[in-house]
């Protein structure tokens, strides 16, 4: 199985700053059909999960433009522009390359 | 819009079963894969079953792997997962997604195994 790694455990934020998030797989997450699958999901407190990025880079439809993801191969980053209040919550990397799908293990988005 | 919607959760003694829904609307359904994701309180997401587009093809978790079955109806925009033998480790909230990328989650069904 590919394991996810996220670096950061915690990472408290002042409003208005910016924030990133790492996250590592154990192999590199380029399926044979030439993407990459690698999303970053937001979990805001009693809610579930959502997609904000999905391979790498692409925001779903409705994510603010402060989310933004990068990387390639096996190290991702996500990165919020300018945290707002209703960023806190706990943000996974997950790839979608292969079965099983795996996930980071978290990283909580908190206000300082 | 694409909606998810789970049933079917509960509280169930260890070694019974449940069998969770999850409706579709808002795309064809017929067109994609399905995920089962569970996660347990205050823990992380735990994938546990896909289903291809079709129904033929299906791939579990080793932790449910002959304990849970993954199944669709395309002509009711309907996936199900029927969960036998039950432990308690199975506890926890269930939430279906699309594939092949698990790009849209349902809200969840919370299941509680304990005697």
């Amino acid at each position: 199985d590919i394991v996810m790694t996220q670096t950061p455990l915690s990472s408290p934020v002042t409003l208005g700053q910016p924030a990133s998030i790492s996250c590592r797989s154990t192999q590199s997450l380029v399926h044979s059909d030439g993407n990459t699958y690698l999303s970053w999901l937001q979990q805001r407190p009693g809610q579930p999960p959502r997609v904000l990025i999905y391979k790498i880079s692409n925001r779903l439809s409705g994510v603010p433009d402060r989310f933004s993801g990068s990387g390639a191969g096996t190290e991702f980053t996500l990165k919020i522009s300018r945290v707002e209040a209703e960023d806190v919550g706990v943000y996974y990397c997950m790839q979608a390359k292969q079965i099983p799908h795996t996930f980071g293990g978290g990283t909580t988005v908190e206000i300082k | 819009q694409v909606q998810l919607v789970e049933s079917g959760g509960g509280v169930v003694q260890p070694g019974r079963s449940l069998r969770l829904s999850c409706v579709a609307s808002g795309f064809t359904f017929s067109d994609y894969s399905m995920h089962w994701v569970r996660q347990a309180a205050g823990k992380g997401l735990d994938w546990v079953a896909v289903i291809s587009y079709h129904g033929t093809n299906k791939y579990y978790a080793d932790s449910v792997k002959g304990r849970f079955t993954i199944s669709r109806d395309n002509s009711e925009n309907t996936l199900y997962l029927q969960m036998n033998s039950l432990k308690g480790e199975d506890t926890g909230v269930y939430y279906c997604a699309r594939g092949p990328s698990a790009d849209y989650w349902g809200q969840g069904t919370l299941i509680t195994v304990s005697s």
